[in-house]
């Protein structure tokens, strides 16, 4: 069974820092690029990051570029969502999302999700 | 950034009802439209890729059509589990946008 396990959310100050993480297991890992997603309270859902399998191509939404970094690390079936610089905006569940790459990515198991609230 | 807009916001229905929703890309994006349902408290589930393709495990009530710019998602039956927001998303090219999503309520 796929299963992926957010972790690392919380209350964080404006300004400030957090690491996400994601634990994958249930299938190969080091066979599919990997995405976060999150969804503000009671809105819809916004992607803001890809990393692909060997990770030579990243992508970043332009509301987090420059401020979040994505990576993984295939031996230990993990991915990563550095964020920096945080802003109440950025208040969010965070989904650690696996691509199913037909011709494009496409989202096909999500984990629960992790709560990050940045407020003073 | 490709924009996608969903028609109705919100729908009410019975068990049993034909239903369908609308998915709308301000430019083309040929057939790389997909669907997902998500119900309260919980993540979001695949349900068509490429705009028709049922996701493995996905009730055949669900069917999806269109190509370019135009797409609809149709439940052919609405069951009790069916009531959910559906959210149509492009991955014709980045940023992967989704559309604001469709509320559907028991009548």
């Amino acid at each position: 069974e796929v299963q992926l396990v957010e972790s690392g959310g919380g209350l964080v100050q404006p300004g400030g820092s957090l690491r996400l993480s994601c634990a994958a297991s249930g299938f190969t890992f080091s066979s599919y690029s990997m995405n976060w997603v999150r969804q503000a309270p009671g809105k819809g859902l916004e992607w803001i990051s890809y990393i692909s399998i060997s990770r030579n191509t990243i992508y970043y939404a332009d509301s987090v570029k420059g401020r979040f970094t994505i990576s993984r690390d295939n031996a230990k079936h993990s991915l990563f969502l550095q964020m920096n610089s945080l802003r109440a905006e950025d208040t969010a569940v965070y989904y650690c999302v696996r691509s199913l790459e037909v011709v494009t990515p496409i989202f096909d198991y999500w984990g629960q999700g992790t709560l990050v609230t940045v407020s003073s | 950034d490709i924009q996608m807009t969903q028609s109705p916001s919100s729908l009410s229905a019975s068990v049993g009802d034909r239903v369908a929703i609308t998915c709308r890309a301000s430019q083309t994006i040929s057939s790389y439209l997909n669907w997902y349902h998500q119900k309260p408290g919980e993540a979001p589930n695949l349900l068509i890729y490429d705009a028709s393709t049922l996701q493995s495990g996905v009730p055949s009530r669900f069917s999806g059509s269109g190509s370019g710019t135009d797409f609809t998602l149709t439940i052919s039956s609405l069951q009790p589990e069916d009531f959910a927001t559906y959210y149509c998303q492009q991955s014709y090219s980045t940023p992967w946008t989704f559309g604001q999503g469709t509320k559907v309520e028991i009548k």
